[in-house]
């Protein structure tokens, strides 16, 4: 079984619905980020997590939201899916690393949204 | 300016053949740089960490220019299967990890 699991793999949605993008995660990290990814231009870092009860956006939040429901669990919404939301997004887990370098991140596999 | 730049390439090579990425970052503070590497369709994975004094990972090397704000990864002997992209990576002085648009390389036969 993989360390850090989306669901779902693949999404097709209409414009205004409602979106979970779901991510668990069985490596005891307590950092836990949402990425999406656009072709051209690589990763960009919507929210992410650093504790259950921490919550942070990233440079792309607008439209999003998150819920960090357990230490293993952080869920990505869409409250209302517009087209250029279509995306790849991945979920990714480290740990806090060793003074001032930072643990290496691990992936889920993806979760692939279009919103028509 | 893009927090983290590279060169999206694409960068076509034959086997065996010697092949080098740049990237640059605009926040002088960041503390740690890496490469990662994804194939189409699949999640991102780490290559190798970059340390300040340069660090060598059989065929691959980095290096770490921090007055030039620039990372490098070079690739030797190049292999059928070192076809991916490539993405550089920060992390940036408050804890989050910044990305490239990632170098994409091809190598043929």
């Amino acid at each position: 079984d993989a360390d850090v699991t989306q669901t779902p793999r693949n999404r097709i949605t209409k414009t205004g619905k409602r979106i979970m993008l779901e991510c668990s995660q069985t490596k005891g990290h307590d950092r836990m980020y949402w990425y999406r990814q656009d072709p051209g231009l690589g990763l960009r870092l919507i929210y992410y997590s650093f504790d259950v009860k921490d919550i942070n956006k990233g440079e792309i939040s607008d439209g999003y939201s998150v819920s960090r429901q357990a230490q293993a669990k952080f869920s990505l919404s869409l409250e209302s899916a517009i087209p250029n939301q279509t995306a790849l997004y991945f979920c990714a887990t480290r740990d806090r690393g060793s003074g001032s370098i930072a643990g290496e991140l691990f992936f889920g596999e993806g979760s692939r949204l279009t919103v028509l | 300016r893009k927090e983290v730049e590279q060169d999206p390439g694409p960068f076509n090579v034959p086997e065996g053949a010697t092949v080098a990425f740049n990237c640059t970052y605009s926040n002088s503070a960041s503390q740690s740089f890496f490469w990662y590497r994804q194939d189409c369709r699949k999640e991102p994975k780490l290559l190798m960490s970059v340390y300040s004094s340069g660090n060598e990972d059989g065929r691959f090397t980095a290096q770490l220019n921090r007055a030039s704000q620039y990372i490098s990864l070079l690739i030797r002997d190049s292999k059928l299967s070192d076809s991916a992209t490539y993405l550089c990576v920060v992390n940036d002085y408050n804890n989050d990890m910044r990305f490239g648009a990632g170098t994409r390389l091809t190598v043929k036969p």
